[in-house]
């Protein structure tokens, strides 16, 4: 199948910074990608939608302002947690859709940010 | 509203059956898929169904039926590496994802 990258895998940062999460598609061009975030215990989130090209689709309650997201080729899609706290250590996972066809979706190995 | 109900979490012995029920309510429907996420990894895709009836794909089969919005994930001979959560997502009629919490499943020998 597919194969959907994510770095870092693991990143631990100070309250305050900024921490930047890169997504990519390696073998395919991925016209749209999904942000996720899980907690522990907890299912897939979905933050937002973006499309390359175009801005970020936001789900209700995510700050954009917060999660900033650039889709800036059909292979990569960033986000980047601004002013990081630690409410906002998490798992941050990616998706990446081929096509229309929604069983094309592949999910990236994860982040793990923990926030001190 | 929009909702996905699966349980839990469930206990099998290695070797033995397990089924995994999910219900949905949802705006739309375009697909059920069901996930297996072992912990501290991200999910990875087992099945789709869109279609009611009964899909195998070698030791798990997944079975969907559109009229009572409900499909199970039915594992056979299980093995201890079958131990993690396994997540059941709705494609509604924005083609949305809507997932349900994970049931997680243990694998006793």
């Amino acid at each position: 199948g597919a194969v959907v990258s994510q770095h870092p895998s693991r990143v631990i940062c100070k309250s305050g910074t900024s921490v930047k999460i890169e997504c990519r598609s390696l073998d395919f061009q991925a016209t749209t990608m999904f942000w996720y975030r899980q907690f522990p215990k907890q299912s897939l989130m979905l933050m937002a939608t973006s499309n390359e090209g175009s801005k970020a689709t936001y789900e209700q309650g995510v700050e954009k302002d917060k999660f900033l997201i650039n889709h800036a080729s059909l292979t990569l899609s960033t986000l980047t947690v601004t002013s990081a706290h630690p409410e906002d250590s998490s798992f941050y996972i990616c998706s990446a859709r081929q096509g229309e066809e929604i069983e094309t979706q592949y999910f990236g190995p994860g982040t793990r940010l923990l926030v001190l | 509203g929009q909702n996905i109900d699966q349980p839990t979490e469930m206990t099998a012995t290695e070797g033995a059956i397990v089924q995994i029920n999910c219900t949905y309510q949802t705006s739309g429907f375009n697909g059920l898929f069901w996930y297996q996420q072992h912990a501290g990894e991200a999910p990875t895709f087992l099945s789709y169904n869109v279609l009611d009836g009964l899909e195998e794909k070698g030791r798990f089969s997944s079975f969907l039926s559109r009229s009572k919005g409900y499909s199970y994930l039915l594992l056979k001979e299980l093995q201890m590496k079958d131990s993690a959560s396994y997540l059941c997502a709705v494609s509604d009629s924005n083609y949305q994802l809507i997932w349900g919490a994970g049931t997680k499943l243990i694998i006793k020998p």
